[in-house]
């Protein structure tokens, strides 16, 4: 079954935990990304790796941190110096020389 | 700081109609513009993409795009209760990776 996959569905996090959001993918896309969503708002990005070993922060890295040693993973941590982590996670994919942007189904991250 | 501005609705349109979600961005060199649908809960899912100036068409959907003015819409044409989601627009900045998204049109197709 080819796709994004996010785990879990839902995650709760206490205060001055880590916790690690896993965003596998089978399709072979090159760049990979990681968005916030809160309610009533756009996506903003966090994080994007357009290959192995290489990414790039966004425009909210800040308390976030992550991970591109594998193609198909491109595992997200928030960490305890995220004081407002509450919120939908989305990871997505490109293909390169493709334009398209494909999302996993998504981790609402919540506070203990 | 490049924007993508919509109108957040709620948009109501009755069953049947022609329902037309609009957006603006500001970065004028932008080359890449797209559509997505997102029910409550779930994720962004794709649904148009348009690249040149003028109309493209794909089933009940089409896509406009206005580069001189900015300007890109999305027209859903025979509007079912089934299309009622968040409609987000998003936009590939020029020279890199990264799409800027809008906050997205709420619609609601009323049966």
């Amino acid at each position: 079954d080819g796709g994004i996959t996010q785990s879990p569905k839902y995650l709760f996090r206490k205060e001055g935990q880590n916790v690690t959001l896993s965003c596998e993918q089978n399709l072979n896309h090159d760049a990979m990304y990681w968005y916030r969503q809160d309610p009533g708002q756009g996506l903003r990005l966090i994080y994007y790796s357009q290959i192995v070993n290489d990414f790039q922060k966004g425009d909210i890295a800040e308390g976030y941190s992550v991970s591109r040693e594998k193609k198909e993973s491109f595992p997200l941590t928030v960490t305890s110096a995220q004081k407002n982590p509450t919120a939908f996670y989305l990871c997505a994919t490109q293909d390169r020389g493709h334009e398209k942007l494909f999302f996993g189904s998504g981790t609402q991250l919540s506070v203990l | 700081q490049k924007e993508v501005e919509q109108n957040s609705g709620p948009l109501s349109v009755p069953e049947g109609a022609i329902a037309s979600l609009n957006c603006t961005y500001s970065d004028r060199v932008s080359q890449s513009f797209f559509w997505y649908r997102q029910y409550s809960g779930k994720s962004p899912e794709l649904i148009m993409s348009i690249y040149s100036n003028g109309d493209k068409e794909d089933g009940r959907f089409t896509a406009q795009l206005n580069k001189a003015s900015q300007y890109v819409s999305l027209l859903i044409r025979d509007s079912q209760p089934s299309d009622s989601a968040t409609y987000l627009c998003a936009v590939k900045a020029s020279g890199t990776y990264k799409y800027i998204f809008g906050t997205g049109t709420r619609l609601k197709v009323l049966a």
